[in-house]
């Protein structure tokens, strides 16, 4: 199975501030990634498909970038509406589909 | 509007067992898949697998295999999630979320349920 191994668990960063959250793949899953945020007590949303591809109504501070391995998950200013624990989520041809551990995202 | 609604919150003894039900409204539901995902208590997503609503076919997460079906009815727009042999450690909040492989070839989950918790308890 492939392992998803995201960092950090958890971050603070003050209101516009830049934001990077990175995951590494155990083996290449080409760009086989989603990115989703969640709120407390509320169900996921989709951010970021396939790497790099902003979802449609998302804001475009939010991007994502990467292949292979190593992805990297950008909020260009922070809003104090981005709290939230961020999640990525890989895929096989199957699909199926494992979460990255989370990183849980607070205010400084 | 396009919308997944689940059904409500269970509570169950170990041993039993639960079924879970997603509502679709707002799409072709037989043009999308339905994946289901859980949350145990102040812990991350798990994945547990996905059933295709146009034909039927299913995969499952290789740690649920065997206590897990995942169907749907097609003419009430309804996916079902039934898990077995429950254990303690299967109290979490459920989620569906629909899964768009066929009609933009996105492989990610773009609408999701409201959750269903599920209590296992003696």
């Amino acid at each position: 199975d492939i392992q998803m191994t995201q960092s950090p668990s958890s971050l603070s960063a003050s209101v516009g501030d830049r934001v990077t959250i990175t995951c590494q793949a155990s083996q290449d899953i080409s760009n086989y990634l989603n990115w989703y945020q969640q709120k407390p007590g509320k169900a996921p949303k989709l951010l970021i498909y396939d790497a790099s591809n902003l979802e449609t109504g998302v804001p475009s501070r939010f991007s994502g970038s990467g292949s292979g391995t190593d992805f990297t998950f950008t909020i260009s200013s922070l809003q104090p509406e981005d709290i939230a624990t961020y999640y990525c989520q890989q895929y096989d041809n199957l699909p199926r589909y494992t979460f990255g551990q989370g990183t849980k995202l607070e205010i400084k | 509007q396009v919308q997944l609604v689940q059904s409500g919150a269970e509570v169950k003894k170990p041993g039993a067992s639960v079924k879970v039900s997603c509502k679709a409204s707002g799409y072709t539901f037989t043009s999308y898949g339905i994946s289901w995902v859980r949350q145990a208590p102040g812990q991350g997503l798990e994945w547990m697998g996905w059933i295709s609503a146009y034909n039927g076919n299913t995969n499952y997460a290789q740690k649920l295999q065997g206590r897990v079906t995942m169907t749907t009815d097609t003419s009430t727009s309804t996916a079902y999630m039934e898990l077995r042999s429950l254990r303690s450690d299967d109290t979490a909040v459920y989620y569906c979320a629909r899964l768009d492989m066929m009609v933009r070839g996105v492989y990610a989950f773009d609408i999701w349920g409201q959750g269903t918790m599920v209590t296992v308890s003696s």
